[in-house]
């Protein structure tokens, strides 16, 4: 079945530093994929998405690029803030079944001044 | 735009119990899906609901329930709660018209945060 694997965290950076969030997936069809982050204490917002191959998706200046020959969608921002500090989720959904989100364990994110 | 609303935020219940949650979706959003979120299994889909009826279906025990009404709000029930049913248990809704997740993509509530004593 479908799955997103991302990597442990939590992820501590200093303010301004380079983030990369690693999230790879397994997947039967040909999956658009997604970046949720979920504040203290609120649901999951959506962050950033794609749909294809070679497809970079953006938001607030986050990015991830949707890589089919390694099967990945690694988050990235070049400088971080404290208000950044969340817990991100890659997920996947299959076409044909955009009812159901296929999550990854999410990743703690924690900016210090 | 409002977005998507949840009721209550909190709840407090006892093992046997049974507990009804309430998930209000986007305006002109006909689809509504339920999710689980523990610290154990992470982000787990219960069901979908659209136009009324059950239409997708996660692997979970038949103590979870749901349903929806004509004005797309959607309520889950569990039923015989256990002490694993602690969870964020969350909604999203969506326009629900297509099968493409990328062009009709979920949005979601704050939560329900169900504490099973």
């Amino acid at each position: 079945g479908d799955s997103v694997t991302q990597m442990e965290g939590p992820v501590t950076l200093s303010e301004e530093a380079f983030l990369t969030i690693n999230c790879t997936y397994t997947a039967t069809g040909y999956p658009s994929l997604f970046w949720y982050v979920q504040y203290p204490g609120e649901g999951l917002q959506l962050l950033l998405k794609a749909t294809k191959a070679d497809d970079k998706g953006s938001n607030k200046g986050f990015e991830a690029t949707y890589r089919k020959e390694t099967t990945s969608f690694h988050l990235e921002k070049g400088s971080v803030q404290v208000s950044d500090s969340a817990v991100y989720f890659c997920a996947l959904s299959d076409a044909g079944t955009a009812s159901k989100l296929t999550f990854g364990t999410g990743t703690r994110l924690q900016v210090t001044l | 735009k409002a977005g998507v609303t949840q009721t209550p935020r909190y709840l407090i219940k006892t093992r046997g119990q049974q507990v009804t949650l309430s998930c209000s979706p986007i305006s002109g959003h006909r689809s509504v899906s339920w999710y689980q979120q523990t610290p154990g299994q992470g982000l787990q889909f219960l069901f979908e609901y659209f136009s009324e009826t059950q239409r997708n279906k996660g692997n979970f025990p038949g103590r979870f329930s749901g349903r929806q009404f004509s004005n797309s709000r959607s309520e889950m029930n569990v039923s015989t709660l256990e002490l694993g049913d602690s969870a964020l248990y969350l909604c999203a809704s969506r326009l629900g018209t297509s099968t493409n997740p990328f062009t009709d993509t979920q949005y979601f509530g704050p939560g329900t945060r169900l504490t099973v004593l």
